[in-house]
């Protein structure tokens, strides 16, 4: 049991708009950033999101996040068959002084 | 850039000591702004974060609560490395194990992943 919560499974169309949710308390996305990270298949996971909102270099602006109380949300524009991957969401968790993840969700684009 | 490759047998008998590495290149893992970590991935327990190594004018370390009494990450300076050790492991510590950098708890760079089963 991951102590973020995220939806197992999301799909979409190409082209079309998905978002991502992950809602945790405020011993952990309540108080702290927020990362997302896509793994796909066969692969290790790649940092998308940090601090929330913050995309590192090279990474399009197609992909997006936000927070808002307890729950963060990852957006992703223009969908492409090569977005099918597990989307994971992150953060810290001050009472237990720990890293912790989502459960993941994975994006199937139709 | 930054780049993780790791290191280590990807079977370990019930009870012995899991032991990966983890080489950086394009970085030192004396950087005093950067943390290096040790993660793994299960179906069962999906991402888990299990310790890290970071230097701030001294060496520091940190685990989880659910391996504190089994894990030791250390650096290795003359080679520009870390490392995991897992005692007394069972069939429920089979996963894939990754290395990562980062800070502040976001993970910028990931090495490829080792998957380690635990099986005699």
């Amino acid at each position: 049991q991951s102590v973020l919560t995220q939806p197992p499974s999301v799909s979409a169309a190409p082209g079309q708009k998905v978002t991502i949710s992950c809602s945790g308390s405020s011993s952990n996305i309540g108080n702290n950033y927020v990362s997302w990270y896509q793994q796909l298949p066969g692969t290790a996971p790649k940092l998308l999101i940090y601090e929330n909102n913050k995309r590192p270099s090279g990474i399009p602006d197609r992909f997006s996040g936000s927070k808002s109380g307890t729950s963060a949300t990852l957006g992703i524009t223009g969908l492409q068959t090569g977005d099918e991957a597990d989307y994971y969401c992150g953060t810290r968790d001050s009472s237990l002084t720990t890293g912790v993840f989502g459960g993941g969700t994975k994006l199937t684009v139709l | 850039q930054v780049q993780l490759q790791q290191s280590g047998p990807g079977l370990v008998k019930p009870s012995q000591t899991l032991s990966l590495t983890c080489a950086i290149s394009g970085d030192s893992v004396s950087n005093n702004s950067v943390v290096w970590n040790w993660i793994r991935q299960s179906p069962s327990r999906g991402l888990e974060w299990l310790g890290r190594t970071y230097y701030r004018s001294k060496w520091f370390n940190d685990y989880a609560v659910s391996v504190k009494s089994r894990i030791t990450v250390n650096p290795d300076t003359s080679k520009n490395q870390f490392s995991l050790q897992l005692n007394s492991v069972t069939p429920e510590d089979t996963a894939v194990y990754y290395c990562a950098g980062g800070a502040n708890w976001v993970f910028f760079v990931w090495g490829q992943g080792t998957l380690v089963t635990v099986s005699s």
